[in-house]
């Protein structure tokens, strides 16, 4: 059982460049998001998709693109990378937007 | 005001003692909580869902007390493995279904 796959697990950037960060689920979720984690602070929401098709920003979503052409994989792009885009990465599905989150095992990603 | 606050902690305690933290939350429309456990460097797990008339899983117990808007984890008979940080999960329905983190609490059970 897969669950939420997510690549990389660590990443460099320097300054403007751009990247994508994968995320797979094999669960049949409608519902995935990616957060970031800082410290001190809680996972914020950048985005979010409730369906292939659909997606909304969440609460952090400048600097960052995202698109769900189908149920499994929803990719997040960073357009121009910046110091403070550092931070690590989890993407999430659940079955119900609000329910249990399972989790992939999260990106570390470092802008120089 | 942050929407979700937890004392960042560290709890440190030796197993086999009880612990016990809270969460507070500042909005009063909130349906539903959660506590995920996170190991350090790893994504959170859903320990588990806190229920208005409180639950037990096992040594942990979860409480919610709206009145006072904070719910609180509780457990007992620490083991080194429940060493780890802990989040507070807030569901405000009627801010559409957002979920609100806490930025955690750790606590540090010694041998």
């Amino acid at each position: 059982n897969a669950g939420v796959t997510q690549t990389p697990k660590f990443q460099v950037l320097k300054t403007g460049q751009s990247m994508t960060l994968q995320c797979a689920q094999d669960m049949n979720h409608e519902y995935m998001s990616w957060y970031r984690q800082d410290p001190g602070m809680g996972l914020r929401l950048i985005h979010y998709s409730v369906g292939a098709g659909i997606t909304d920003q969440g609460e952090v979503p400048n600097g960052y693109n995202v698109s769900r052409s189908t149920t499994e994989d929803f990719p997040l792009r960073l357009l121009s990378a910046a110091p403070s885009q550092t931070s690590v990465y989890f993407c999430a599905s659940s079955l119900l937007r609000g329910g249990k989150l399972f989790f992939g095992s999260g990106t570390q990603l470092s802008v120089l | 005001r942050k929407e979700v606050e937890q004392d960042p902690g560290p709890f440190n305690v030796p197993e086999g003692a009880t612990v016990a933290f809270n969460c507070t939350y500042s909005n009063s429309a909130s349906q539903s909580f959660f506590w995920y456990r996170q190991d350090c460097r790893k994504e959170p797990k859903l320990l588990m869902s806190v229920y208005s008339s409180g639950n037990e899983d096992g040594r942990f117990t979860a409480q919610l007390n709206r009145a006072s808007q904070y719910i609180s984890l509780l457990i007992r008979d620490s083991k080194l493995s429940d060493s780890a940080t802990y989040l507070c999960v807030v569901n405000t329905r009627s801010n559409d279904y957002k979920l609100s983190f806490g930025a955690g609490t750790t606590v540090t059970v010694r041998a």
